[in-house]
């Protein structure tokens, strides 16, 4: 099985913050990394597929980059709509899926 | 514009079996490019694939799920369903059914959940 693991687990950030999360793969993916963010009561939204690939409709200050092992989710000014958790998801083992346990952004 | 929407009972047993049909529509659920799949969360956790199916039938499903989950697609009624045979506390989640891209196993959309809770 490929285990996905995210760090930070949580994030205490402030609007205009740019923030980083890391993805990490137990196992070479290639470029096969997803990036959704979740808020509170709600279903996940897809923001990026492919590793870097904008979902139609994401605002550009949403960001991904990596392959192999070690991915990012970048957000270069946080707004206060973004304020939310965040979870990678591998589709190499397609159809098989695993996500990784989350990144929740709090306020500061 | 494309809508999923589960339904089923939001309480079941302990020992029962939990059943959850996934409605489709703004899309044909016999897509030769999805596949169609069931996502839960239990309450304050992270997300747990349970599995997927192709509208010709053919499911996956996760390894620590597999022996307890029954997936099934009513292309007439352009549906899909699970069950969750044996349940436990364990099993309390909200429950997503989505369109997942196949070749790609993305998950581009999602239905807005159900709460279905286990408890005698």
């Amino acid at each position: 099985d490929i285990q996905m693991t995210q760090s930070p687990s949580s994030l205490s950030t402030s609007v205009g913050d740019r923030v980083t999360i890391t993805c990490r793969a137990s196992q070479n993916i290639s470029s096969y990394l997803n990036w959704y963010q979740q808020k509170s009561g709600k279903a996940p939204k897809l923001l990026i597929y492919g590793a870097s690939n904008l979902q139609s409709g994401v605002p550009s200050r949403f960001s991904g980059s990596g392959s192999v092992t070690e991915f990012t989710l970048t957000i270069s000014s946080l707004q206060p709509e973004d304020f939310a958790t965040y979870y990678c998801q591998q589709s190499y083992n397609t159809p098989l899926i695993t996500f990784g346990q989350g990144t929740r952004l709090d306020i500061k | 514009q494309l809508q999923l929407q589960e339904s089923g009972p939001g309480l079941v047993k302990p020992s029962e079996t939990l059943s959850l049909t996934c409605t489709v529509s703004g899309d044909s659920i016999s897509s030769t490019d999805y596949y169609w799949g069931w996502i839960r969360q239990p309450p304050g956790k992270g997300l747990e694939w349970i599995g997927s199916i192709y509208y010709r039938g053919y499911t996956y499903s996760n390894p620590s799920l597999r022996s307890r989950v029954t997936m099934s697609v009513d292309t007439s009624k352009n549906q899909f369903s699970l069950k969750l045979s044996s349940v436990t506390a364990a099993d309390t989640a909200v429950y997503y059914c989505a369109r997942i891209q196949s070749h790609v196993a993305v998950a581009d959309t999602w239905g807005q959940g159900t709460l279905v809770t286990v408890s005698s």
